[in-house]
C-alpha cells in the first residue's frame, strides 16, 4: 500500500521540550516537504529535502530541525525555541521534476 | 507579503449550479499553479494543476483557468456537489525546488 504516513496523529509538548513528528514515504519519491497550516490561513513551508542528505529552509524554519538519511524519511524536530508550536504540520512529497506535490494525513501539535 | 491570495473566506452553492473559485497572485515568475482539496484534520488532495503555458486545464468536473495578464486563476467546479464541500487552496511555484507558496484557502458549501 503505497503513501505517505505520518505519525503520531496527535502530539503533546510540555514546555521547554523538543518533539519529533514523523514523516515516512514508499513511493521513491526524491522530495519531501514539511508545512504548517495555522486556524484560516494557508499551509506555509518549513523545511525541504530534495535529495536525501540535503535540505533546505522555507519560510519558517526558525525554531525547527530536520533529517534526511533515508529517502523514505524525513523527521521534523519541533525544538523549545519556537514559542508558537500548536499547529497542524503536514509532510508532502513531490517526484522528480514534477510539480504536484502529495501530502500525509498531518500532525496535529499541541502545547500542554 | 502574501504572494498568493483567496479573497472570499467562503463561498457557498446549491447543489448542481456551478461553483467559481478564485485566486491572485503578485509574483510573475510562478510558473506553475495548483489547486488543493482539504477536509478537516486531513491532509491536502491534489485536483488539478496548470503551466503557465496554458490558459485553460479540465479534468472531469474541475476547470481551472489562467489569466496571466491579471495574474489571476480560477477554479470551476460544475455541476457541485455536497461532498465537494470542503476548503480549496490555490499554490503557485516558480523554478525547479517545487517550492508551493499557498493561498489562505476559500471554504465552499454546497448545499442540496
Amino acid at each position: 500500500d503505497g503513501g505517505i504516513t505520518q505519525s503520531p496523529k496527535y502530539l503533546f509538548r510540555k514546555e521547554g521540550q523538543n518533539v519529533t513528528l514523523s514523516c515516512e514515504q514508499n513511493l521513491n519519491h526524491d522530495a519531501m516537504y514539511w508545512y504548517r497550516q495555522d486556524p484560516g490561513q494557508g499551509l506555509r513551508l518549513i523545511y525541504y529535502s530534495q535529495i536525501v542528505n540535503d535540505f533546505q529552509k522555507g519560510d519558517i524554519a526558525e525554531g525547527y530541525s530536520v533529517s534526511r538519511e533515508k529517502k523514505e524519511s524525513f523527521p521534523l524536530t519541533v525544538t523549545s525555541a519556537q514559542k508558537n508550536p500548536t499547529a497542524f504540520y503536514l509532510c508532502a512529497t513531490r517526484q522528480g521534476a514534477r510539480e504536484t506535490q502529495y501530502f500525509g494525513p498531518g500532525t496535529r501539535l499541541l502545547v500542554l | 507579503d502574501q504572494q498568493v491570495k483567496q479573497n472570499s473566506p467562503s463561498l457557498s452553492v446549491q447543489e448542481g449550479r456551478i461553483s467559481i473559485l478564485n485566486c491572485d497572485y503578485t509574483n510573475s515568475m510562478f510558473d506553475y499553479f495548483l489547486w488543493y482539496k482539504k477536509y478537516p484534520a486531513e491532509g491536502p488532495t491534489f485536483l488539478i494543476s496548470i503551466s503557465s503555458i496554458k490558459d485553460k486545464n479540465e479534468d472531469g468536473r474541475f476547470t481551472v483557468f489562467l489569466n496571466k495578464s491579471a495574474k489571476h486563476l480560477s477554479l470551476h467546479i460544475v455541476p457541485s456537489q455536497p461532498g465537494d464541500s470542503a476548503v480549496y487552496f490555490c499554490a503557485a511555484s516558480s523554478g525547479n525546488t517545487g517550492k508551493l507558496i499557498f493561498g489562505q484557502g476559500t471554504t465552499l458549501q454546497v448545499k442540496p
